[in-house]
């Protein structure tokens, strides 16, 4: 079965807001994840990735947090653009990557 | 730089007929990789080439499936006998270096596949 996967298959947000996407792992031999943003007809993009080593990472408007202890990692997204609208994922690289099934991340305006 | 690169973008088939996709790596990408995505599914891993070496074909659901990269760059991924349950966006991904290093992997917009 899968070992990566997110909690919501649809997020909601008003445009200017903060987005928070959720991802639960079970490997706990997992050393680096990945967050891909998926735009409808198009293949999926690298936001943002981090090592086990690391509990945050930042970058533009995005900040990864990892916690290892509960097996636990989101993706926040600052002041959310409707140029945000997609299917986020997160990956495990274990080999192949191994990816959840997604949120779609809605903007209302 | 130009990215990874698929074609054709859209594939219509009938059942029982065979077809082969394409993807063009990044050029200087060593590591291949192609996954096959179902309508509102995540990406499911089918074949790794890194180099020379020999493929991972763990992930490939059946012998109708396989895979060839040439020169080390493009790749084509054929699937035999072709059944309804193939219907999915084929996906494409290199990488500069091979998974063991945890390197990013770059994704080309898919190959729609639908069979009627």
């Amino acid at each position: 079965g899968e070992s990566v996967g997110l909690h919501l298959p649809t997020l909601s947000v008003q445009e200017g807001d903060n987005s928070i996407i959720n991802c639960a792992y079970s490997n706990s031999a997992s050393d680096y994840f990945i967050w891909y943003k998926q735009e409808s007809g198009k293949g999926p993009q690298f936001i943002i990735d981090i090592r086990s080593n690391m509990d945050k990472r930042q970058g533009q408007r995005v900040t990864v947090l990892l916690n290892k202890t509960v097996k636990h990692l989101s993706l926040q997204i600052a002041a959310t653009q409707p140029g945000d609208s997609a299917v986020y994922f997160c990956a495990e690289n274990l080999g192949p990557l191994t990816f959840g099934k997604g949120t779609h991340l809605i903007i209302q305006p | 730089g130009a990215g990874v690169s698929q074609s054709p973008s859209n594939k219509v088939t009938e059942k029982g007929k065979d077809v082969e996709l394409r993807c063009d790596p990044i050029s200087g990408h060593t590591a291949l990789y192609w996954y096959r995505q179902s309508l509102g599914q995540g990406l499911e891993f089918l074949i790794y080439f890194q180099g020379n070496s020999a493929p991972d074909k763990s992930g490939l659901p059946s012998d109708r499936f396989s895979a060839e990269r040439t020169g080390g760059s493009v790749s084509t991924l054929t699937i035999q006998r072709t059944q309804q349950e193939d219907s999915a966006v084929y996906l494409c991904a290199s990488s500069l270096v091979s998974w063991e290093d945890t390197d990013t992997q770059y994704f080309g917009p898919g190959t729609r596949l639908t069979v009627l």
